[in-house]
This record gives C-alpha cells, sequence and structure tokens, in this order.
C-alpha cells in the first residue's frame, strides 16, 4: 500500500506560469516531508523541506504547502523556467525526520514550455 | 569538491551471477543510502548505514547485501541476480541522520542494472 501518494505522472505548464505539484500521504506518523528534483541520468537533488509544524516553507520560487488534516502537500513553482523541467519526487518521514525512514512517491514529471 | 560516484554506470549481466556496485564518497558522511528506482515504483530503499560496521534493511532488502567496513565506501551485492532486479540504482549520503535542508541526501548518478 502507498504510503506516498503523486497522483499525476506528468504536469505540462507554459514558462511564466505556477506549476503546482501535489503529493497525498497516509501515515499520520509522517513529520517531516521533502521535496527532491531528478534531471535525466543524474541522481536526485534536495529542493526544500517542510516539518509537520509547519504549513508553509519558502525558498525562492519553491513553496512548499503542508496540509496535516488533509494529508497534503504541495510544491508552487512560480515563476516556472524551462530549466525546471525534470522529475519531482515527495518523500516523507517519522521518528522525527530519520532517514533511513524516507518514503518516496513515484515522482510527477514537470514540463515547463518556453 | 566533495562528491559521491557510482561504478560501474551501466552493467549488463546474466541470472545467477553475483552483482556488485560500488558505492563511494568523499564527504566524510557516517550515512549512506542504497535505492532503486523502477517505473512506476519512485525510489524505493534496499540498504542503509548510520557508520562503519552498521546495516539496516530497508523497503526491498530481499536479495541483496551490504558492508561498510569504513566510511567512504558501501557496496551492494546482488547474490545472485535475478531479471526482477532489473532497475537503476542510486547511492546517497547523509551528514545527519535527520532528514532536512542542511541534513539532506545527496545523491550519486545511479548504476542501470540489467539482468538478462
Amino acid at each position: 500500500d502507498q504510503q506516498v501518494k503523486q497522483n499525476s505522472p506528468s504536469l505540462s505548464v507554459q514558462e511564466g506560469r505556477i506549476s503546482i505539484l501535489n503529493c497525498d500521504y497516509t501515515n499520520s506518523m509522517f513529520d517531516y516531508f521533502l521535496w527532491y528534483k531528478k534531471y535525466p541520468a543524474e541522481g536526485p537533488t534536495f529542493l526544500i523541506s517542510i516539518s509537520s509544524i509547519k504549513d508553509k516553507n519558502e525558498d525562492g520560487r519553491f513553496t512548499v504547502f503542508l496540509n496535516k488534516s488533509a494529508k497534503h502537500l504541495s510544491l508552487h513553482i512560480v515563476p516556472s523556467q524551462p530549466g525546471d523541467s525534470a522529475v519531482y519526487f515527495c518523500a516523507a518521514s517519522s521518528h522525527g525526520g530519520s532517514q533511513g525512514n524516507l518514503i518516496f512517491g513515484k515522482g510527477t514529471k514537470l514540463s515547463v514550455k518556453p | 569538491d566533495a562528491e559521491i560516484t557510482q561504478s560501474p554506470r551501466h552493467k549488463i549481466t546474466e541470472t545467477g551471477r553475483q552483482v556488485t556496485l560500488a558505492c563511494h564518497q568523499t564527504w566524510n558522511h557516517n550515512n549512506m543510502f542504497w535505492y532503486r528506482q523502477d517505473l512506476g515504483h519512485g525510489l524505493r530503499l534496499i540498504h542503509y548505514s548510520y557508520g562503519v560496521q552498521d546495516t539496516n534493511k530497508g523497503e526491498v532488502s530481499d536479495g541483496y547485501s551490504v558492508s561498510r567496513s569504513n566510511t567512504e565506501d558501501l557496496p551492494l551485492t546482488l547474490e545472485s541476480a535475478a531479471s526482477s532486479q532489473t532497475s537503476v540504482y542510486f547511492c546517497a549520503s547523509s551528514e545527519s541522520r535527520l532528514a532536512g535542508a542542511r541534513d539532506t541526501q545527496y545523491f550519486g548518478p545511479g548504476t542501470r542494472l540489467t539482468v538478462l
């Protein structure tokens, strides 16, 4: 049973517009959430994270929102740029954010069109 | 610059053979991880280590083993390769056991393994 779900396998957005990537989770014990970005033929790289004690975290063009009651988080990219085209993985952890308990979603492929 | 490398980048092997994938990091991180990435499954944790002589099983550890004899290396061994183990394998390391902005996992470039 999937504990971290990214239900949209792909998303296409026009350059300059907002990209919204969604992630749902089922385990109420998750207390730390992360987004990783992956380009083809490369390993994933960390993008942004949020603790369950917060509902928003912002870093430049990237903002992550957490809705604990709905067990839902989203990544907003504003404005979207062609270089943002990549696969985005949502990940969640329990036990205070232990790395060994990191569960990843299947990923969403974002395409930003010029 | 510190880095994490994996070798080989591509490997083709036959069913039943033993295969070892290498992972080497120069971050001096205590924590190292192995994942596999498959279509429809995202990244799944195979094994991880929080330090020398420490190893732990992840979500999909059956058929795999690791050993940690020094800080820099965590080789992944497939004891008897199976076609179901055809996948892309990623090694990662982190400074802290806790996930976070400054304690992120740094991933290697991946090894594409094909088992025929």
